[in-house]
Parts: structure tokens; C-alpha cells; sequence
């Protein structure tokens, strides 16, 4: 069984940083395309960012571009969002996602971040 | 970007009745490779979404065939034959074209 779990969330001041984690397992992480997903309660989901099997190639959402790091490390079935420069309108809750749009596409249950003074 | 606009955005649906989404792109989902990436979700209240169909018309391992995508280029479908009441949600249709991926505004599933 596919399971994603994402941590790292929680309370951070604007300018601030954060590092989210997402452990996965019941599949092969290496061979599968990795996203993060943020979501503010009550409204739609937005594509944040997405990264290739080895982490050669990634991509970002203009919004976070220059901001946030998208990695993984395969050996440890580990996707990270590194997070910098956090602004108010980051807060929303962080899913990491797997194969997005594909057969195989799922989705962990999500961690809040929050910024806020 | 691509834009994604769903209607409509509130569903009051009684059980056992059929339910239709409609969700229409602002450009072609036509990959080069012929496949037609259109994908649509369900969040149910406290969950993460959960995908119901994908490549326009492939429904996802477990999704009870009540369920079925339709459509092609930018005008897409998903309908429910029979709405039961466990189908209340949020339903999301997303593009899977390019990126920035982009999701539809949600339609509101309700059990009259």
C-alpha cells in the first residue's frame, strides 16, 4: 500500500524558513515524478512544485520560484521542500504527491504550515 | 497558465439520482503522445483528495464504476450514474498538460 507521509510544518515569522519532509513507502520512490500541493483551508488545491526520478530536473510555480528547494533523496525515500523567505500567503496545508495526473497518483494526508508574527 | 473552470459549483444531488460535472480548459489537454491529460478528484471533509479518473476517461484502481470521465481538447465530464450518499465531496477537475498544474474551483457534492 502506497503511504506519504508529509512533517515539518508548523508556526514560522515572515522571512522565515522551514523544511518539510515526506516519507513514502508500498512503492518504487525512485522511479516515480514527485510534487508538493498547497492548499488553505476552504479553498482549491495549487501546484507548488515538482521534481524528476533522480532530482536532475525540477520545476516551481512562479509564486515560490527562488524561494522554495524542491529535493529527494532516493536512498531514503525522502522528498523535501525547503522552504525560505516564508510569506503570509504560504500558509496552506503541504501535500507531497505522487505521479500527479498519473495512475498512480496519491497523495499524503498533509502538514499545516502557518506564517505568522 | 492554464485555466480551469468547473460548473457548476454547487450540486444538490439525490440519492440514487445521476450527478454531471462539467469542467472546460482554456487551451487543448492534447498531449503530442494522443493521451488527453485531464484528471479529476474527490476531497471528502478531513482528507486529501483522492483521484477518481485520469487521462480524461481511466478510472483509478478502486473507484466503483458508477464513475466515468468523458470529453476531449478543452470540454471534459465526469459523471456519477447513481449518487450514493458516501459520494458527498468536493470534486476538482485538474490539467496535467504543463506546468503550472492547475485545478478547477471545486464543485460542491450535497445529498438532498
Amino acid at each position: 500500500e502506497v503511504q506519504l507521509v508529509e512533517s515539518g510544518g508548523g508556526l514560522a515569522q515572515p522571512g522565515g524558513s522551514l523544511r518539510l519532509s515526506c516519507a513514502a513507502s508500498g512503492f518504487t520512490f525512485s522511479r516515480y515524478w514527485m510534487h508538493w500541493v498547497r492548499q488553505v483551508p476552504g479553498k482549491g488545491p495549487v501546484w507548488v512544485s515538482r521534481i524528476n526520478e533522480d532530482g536532475t530536473t525540477t520545476t516551481y510555480a512562479d509564486s515560490v520560484k527562488g524561494r522554495f528547494t524542491i529535493s529527494r533523496d532516493n536512498a531514503k525515500n525522502t522528498l523535501y521542500l525547503q522552504m525560505n523567505s516564508l510569506r503570509a500567503e504560504d500558509t496552506a496545508i503541504y501535500f507531497c504527491a505522487l505521479d500527479l495526473s498519473g495512475a498512480r497518483d496519491c497523495w499524503g494526508q498533509g502538514t499545516l504550515v502557518t506564517v505568522s508574527s | 497558465d492554464i485555466v480551469m473552470t468547473q460548473s457548476p459549483l454547487s450540486l444538490p444531488v439525490t440519492p440514487g439520482e445521476p450527478a454531471s460535472i462539467s469542467c472546460k480548459s482554456s487551451q487543448s489537454l492534447l498531449h503530442s503522445n494522443g493521451n488527453t491529460r485531464s484528471t479529476w478528484y474527490v476531497q471528502k471533509p478531513g482528507q486529501s483528495p483522492q483521484l477518481l479518473i485520469y487521462l480524461t476517461s481511466s478510472r483509478a484502481s478502486g473507484v466503483p464504476d458508477r464513475f466515468s470521465g468523458s470529453g476531449s481538447g478543452t470540454d471534459f465530464t465526469l459523471k456519477i450514474s447513481k449518487v450514493e450518499a458516501e459520494d458527498v465531496g468536493i470534486y476538482y477537475c485538474m490539467q496535467g498538460l504543463q506546468t503550472p498544474y492547475t485545478f478547477g474551483q471545486g464543485t460542491k457534492l450535497e445529498i438532498k
